[in-house]
C-alpha cells in the first residue's frame, strides 16, 4: 500500500528565512511519481512540481528546490527566503504505474506553513 | 485555457436533500477525477474516470454517492440524500493522457450541510 508521510503539521518562519517541508513515502512499485502540490488561503490546489523515481537529481525553480533520496525515501521541498505569499499548506503526494491502475495520488496530510512579515 | 471549472463554489443544503457538483475539466484532458477534503482525512479519492469511463470508485464512501461523465466536457457528483458528515470541499481534476503530469485541480466546491 502507498503511503505518504508529512511529519510537520504546522511550520511558523519569518519572512526571508529559508524553511524545509519533509515528505517520507512508501510504496512497494519500482516505479512511481511524486508531487508537491500548494494550497493557499484562496482553497485551490496548485501544482508545483512531478518527479519521477528514476530521476534522484535535485530540482530548483527559483526560490524553490526540491531534494528527492531514493535512499531515505524522502522528496523534502526547500523555500529559500521565504515571503508571505508562500503561506499556504503544502502536500505532497504518491502516484503508482501499476498495470491496470491508473496514477492515483495519494496525499499526505500537509503542512501549514505561515510567513510573518 | 479556463483550467477545470466547478460549480457550485458554495453549497448549503439541508439534510436529505439531493445535491449535485458539477465539473468541467481542460479540453483534450482524458482522466478526470473526483477529490474530497476534510480537516480529520484530508484528501481523499472517491473516483476517477478514463475516456468518461469509470475506472475506480473504491473510495465512493457509500450508495449515496454517485458520479457521471456523459461526455467528456462534464461530470456530475451527486448526493442523495445528503447528511452533515458529507460536508466538505470537493475537488475535481483533470489530466492529459500523460497521466503523471500532475493532476489540474479545480477551485472546488464547499459543500455544507445543515
Amino acid at each position: 500500500a502507498q503511503k505518504v508521510t508529512q511529519a510537520q503539521t504546522e511550520i511558523s518562519v519569518v519572512e526571508k528565512e529559508d524553511v524545509t517541508l519533509d515528505c517520507v513515502y512508501e510504496t512497494r512499485d519500482t516505479t512511481y511519481y511524486l508531487f508537491w502540490y500548494k494550497q493557499p488561503p484562496s482553497g485551490e490546489l496548485v501544482f508545483l512540481i512531478r518527479r519521477n523515481s528514476f530521476d534522484e537529481q535535485n530540482e530548483i525553480s527559483g526560490r524553490y528546490s526540491w531534494n528527492f533520496q531514493k535512499s531515505t525515501s524522502s522528496f523534502n521541498f526547500t523555500i529559500t527566503a521565504s515571503q508571505v505569499v508562500d503561506s499556504a499548506v503544502y502536500f505532497c503526494a504518491l502516484s503508482d504505474l501499476r498495470t491496470g491502475a491508473n496514477s492515483k495520488l495519494t496525499f499526505g496530510k500537509g503542512i501549514t506553513l505561515s510567513v510573518r512579515p | 485555457d479556463a483550467g477545470v471549472i466547478q460549480s457550485p463554489r458554495h453549497e448549503v443544503t439541508e439534510m436529505g436533500q439531493e445535491v449535485t457538483l458539477r465539473c468541467k475539466p481542460i479540453s483534450g484532458h482524458d482522466y478526470l477525477f473526483w477529490y474530497r477534503q476534510t480537516m480529520m482525512r484530508g484528501l481523499e479519492l472517491l473516483i476517477y474516470f478514463n475516456n468518461n469511463v469509470p475506472i475506480d470508485d473504491s473510495g465512493m464512501p457509500e450508495d449515496r454517492f454517485s458520479a457521471k461523465m456523459p461526455n467528456a466536457s462534464f461530470s456530475t457528483l451527486k448526493i442523495q440524500p445528503s447528511e452533515p458528515r458529507d460536508s466538505a470541499v470537493y475537488f475535481c481534476a483533470s489530466s492529459p493522457r500523460d497521466r503523471n503530469y500532475g493532476y489540474t485541480f479545480g477551485s472546488g466546491t464547499r459543500l455544507t450541510v445543515v
